[in-house]
């Protein structure tokens, strides 16, 4: 069955690690997107493509980065994680009929101590 | 984008209708009502979308008035899963538009 997967599902890591949350699908989108949730909070747009070598700034500034090599893949990088980067992201993609709206995965849910 | 309004919270019993009204009073004429579904922090689910018809499917139905500045979701027989944040956004109909949520609505099913 053709899904969008995040891995890890948790991660806690210590100050000033580098550290990569992956995002893959199977469903052949070209579109994909990064948000970041805190807990109770709004969801928040921190980066999206519309394919591949393709990468925008949401409307969440953010210090993370991403990537987009292969259609399937949207990897999120932070250099050098603090803790206010404690948070959920969320990867979402949608294909060429946006009409049907976006497919998210589970989330990563990133503590930083 | 055009900026929707919901109640921050509603209650219904389980077997009932539940519904979910939202306003949208600055929606322009290309742009579509979606409706989402985020439960306990997992990854938000799309549930229906339509631009000036009424529309159902297997999870709900969506009623959007005449003048498109208001809509209301349904859920015609609320169970305990149902128990959700559900999200109203209005979106342009151009395929690099991206979705913005909002507050949502927090609907509390119970038994």
């Amino acid at each position: 069955e053709a899904d969008i997967y995040q891995t890890p599902r948790y991660l806690v890591i210590g100050t000033g690690k580098k550290i990569t949350l992956e995002c893959s699908q199977t469903m052949g989108h070209d579109k994909m997107y990064w948000y970041q949730q805190d807990p109770g909070m709004e969801l928040h747009l921190i980066h999206y493509s519309y394919g591949v070598n393709s990468t925008e700034k949401g409307d969440l500034s953010s210090e993370s980065t991403v990537s987009r090599i292969r259609t399937e893949h949207f990897p999120l990088t932070l250099e050098s994680a603090r803790p206010s980067h404690t948070s959920q992201y969320l990867c979402a993609s949608s294909g060429a009929n946006y009409n049907y709206g976006y497919t998210f995965g589970s989330g990563t849910r990133l503590t930083v101590v | 984008d055009a900026k929707t309004t919901q109640p921050p919270s509603m209650d219904c019993a389980e077997g009932r209708a539940a519904n979910l009204p939202c306003n949208h009073s600055t929606i322009s004429g290309n742009e579509y009502v979606y409706w989402y579904r985020q439960i306990h922090s997992q990854g938000p689910q799309y549930i229906i979308h339509g631009l000036k018809n009424n529309e159902t499917n297997e999870m709900a139905s969506l009623i959007i008035t005449e003048d498109r500045k208001s809509s209301t979701l349904i859920l015609p027989h609320a169970t305990l899963r149902d128990t959700a944040v559900y999200y109203c956004i209005v979106r342009g109909n151009s395929g690099y538009s991206t979705l913005t949520f909002g507050k949502g609505t927090m609907l509390l099913v119970s038994p």
